[in-house]
């Protein structure tokens, strides 16, 4: 079966902190998105990966395709980052896979 | 930037009645999807779309079709709606890079 596993489930953390979200994977992928939903329900994609890193603004997502494991990184957090963050997975073909989400309050 | 946009924000429906739910895209995207969203489970796949009249059952589609007569368009039909699909629901439209576009969900409430 595959599975798509994040962790933390929940995450409080104080304005201006470091955060990570992990994501780990049980076969190997084709890509990994990680996404942001806010209250309210929409969905946006932040990062598409295959390898390595990337950064945008104060996100950054990492991916060890041998360890089967990624990570989303918010630097500098703000409250205006409280969401639902989501990894999903594609092996192959048109079907993703999703992690069930980390929910993340940042308190000002 | 791609707009992904539903009929209906929020919807409540008795047990027993047929019930659409609309997508439009608005960027001529091929592949189209439909999800639902249930807290501890994640997106889960409902039917996805991958041209005109072309459809794929995903992991649930019992209770669920699909209509895709225009390829902006993708209908998700309830048949005859039960409490256990009350849910939100989500459509997605999937570029040519596998980027994902989301609408912004539609909250049923089946009663």
């Amino acid at each position: 079966k595959n599975e798509v596993e994040q962790s933390p489930q929940n995450l409080t953390a104080q304005e201006g902190e470091f955060i990570t979200i992990n994501c780990s994977y049980s076969v190997g992928i084709s890509a990994l998105h990680w996404l942001q939903q806010h209250p309210g329900g929409g969905i946006v994609s932040l990062f598409m990966l295959s390898s390595g890193k990337k950064k945008h603004g104060r996100l950054i997502a990492t991916i060890n395709i041998q360890e089967k494991h990624s990570s989303l990184h918010i630097t500098a957090s703000h409250p205006r980052d409280s969401a639902v963050y989501i990894c999903a997975v594609r092996w192959s073909g048109n079907q993703f896979y999703f992690g069930t989400g980390t929910s993340l309050t940042v308190i000002p | 930037d791609v707009k992904v946009t539903q009929s209906s924000r929020y919807l409540v429906k008795r047990t027993g009645e047929k019930v659409f739910l609309e997508c439009v895209q608005d960027m001529d995207h091929e592949n189209m999807f439909w999800y639902r969203q249930d807290p501890g489970l994640g997106l889960r796949l409902i039917y996805f779309s991958y041209d005109v009249k072309m459809k794929e059952k995903g992991d649930i589609p019992e209770g669920y079709s699909v209509s895709r007569e225009k390829k902006e368009r993708f209908s998700l039909i309830l048949e005859s709606a039960s409490t256990n699909q009350t849910s939100m629901y989500l459509c997605a439209s999937r570029d040519r890079v596998y980027e994902q576009y989301f609408g912004p969900g539609t909250r049923l409430t089946v009663t």
